[in-house]
């Protein structure tokens, strides 16, 4: 199974701060890669989908970048409302999906 | 208006098996290319990718957990229903079903999951 690897595992940021999240695949994934933000208490959120295309809806400040095995997540500056979990997701192959472990973005 | 919901037992007891069923709306489970994926979250902890059946009924199962997992579609009914085997305390969690939709170019299709149930709480115990 491709495992993935979320980093860091949370971080502390103020509202404006622009924020980078990784994701490191264990085997080149190409551009197969989602990214989800979650609330406590409510359903996961689609961000990003095959790397770097934005969702319709979501906000531009939202972006991804990456291929092969190593991703990012940016948010250029953070809102009230960006506080949250962000996973990342590879579909790589239909046979077997993972998510990462989560990145907690909290107020500092 | 593309909605999921899940439903199922709250409660079940170790050693039971867990049905549960998805409902969807707004979108035919045979749209091509399209399918239904079940995820779970236990407390306080990351998702976990269970299952998903696409529309011309091809399955894939978690690595860890194929053994005990089963997933059926019914279009006519709009439902997929997950079962799984043996439950065991560990197996509390939020399990959510979800919409696979895809984006197609450079030659490949691109899967994500695009609308989300609101999940149902599954605790294990005797």
């Amino acid at each position: 199974d491709i495992q993935m690897t979320q980093s860091p595992s949370s971080l502390s940021a103020s509202v404006g701060d622009r924020v980078t999240i990784t994701c490191r695949a264990s085997q080149i994934i190409s551009s197969f890669l989602n990214w989800y933000q979650q609330k406590p208490g409510k359903a996961p959120k689609l961000l990003i989908y095959a790397a770097s295309s934005l969702q319709s809806g979501v906000p531009s400040r939202f972006s991804g970048s990456g291929s092969g095995t190593d991703f990012t997540l940016t948010i250029s500056s953070l809102q009230p409302e960006d506080f949250a979990t962000y996973y990342c997701q590879q579909s790589y192959s239909t046979l077997s999906w993972t998510f990462g472990q989560g990145t907690k973005v909290e107020i500092k | 208006q593309v909605t999921l919901k899940e439903s199922g037992p709250v409660l079940v007891k170790p050693t039971e098996t867990l049905t549960l069923t998805c409902t969807v709306s707004g979108f035919s489970l045979s749209n091509a290319r399209m399918g239904v994926s079940w995820i779970r979250q236990p407390p306080g902890k990351a998702l976990e990718w269970l299952a998903h059946i696409f529309s011309n009924d091809e399955k894939s199962y978690s690595t860890s957990l194929k053994s005990r997992l089963t997933i059926s579609k019914d279009t006519s009914k709009s439902q997929v229903v997950l079962t799984m085997t043996n439950m065991d305390p560990v197996d509390t969690a939020t399990y959510y079903c979800a919409r696979i939709n895809y984006d197609f170019w450079s030659g490949r299709y691109y899967y994500y999951m695009d609308v989300w149930g609101k999940g149902t709480t599954v605790t294990v115990s005797s």
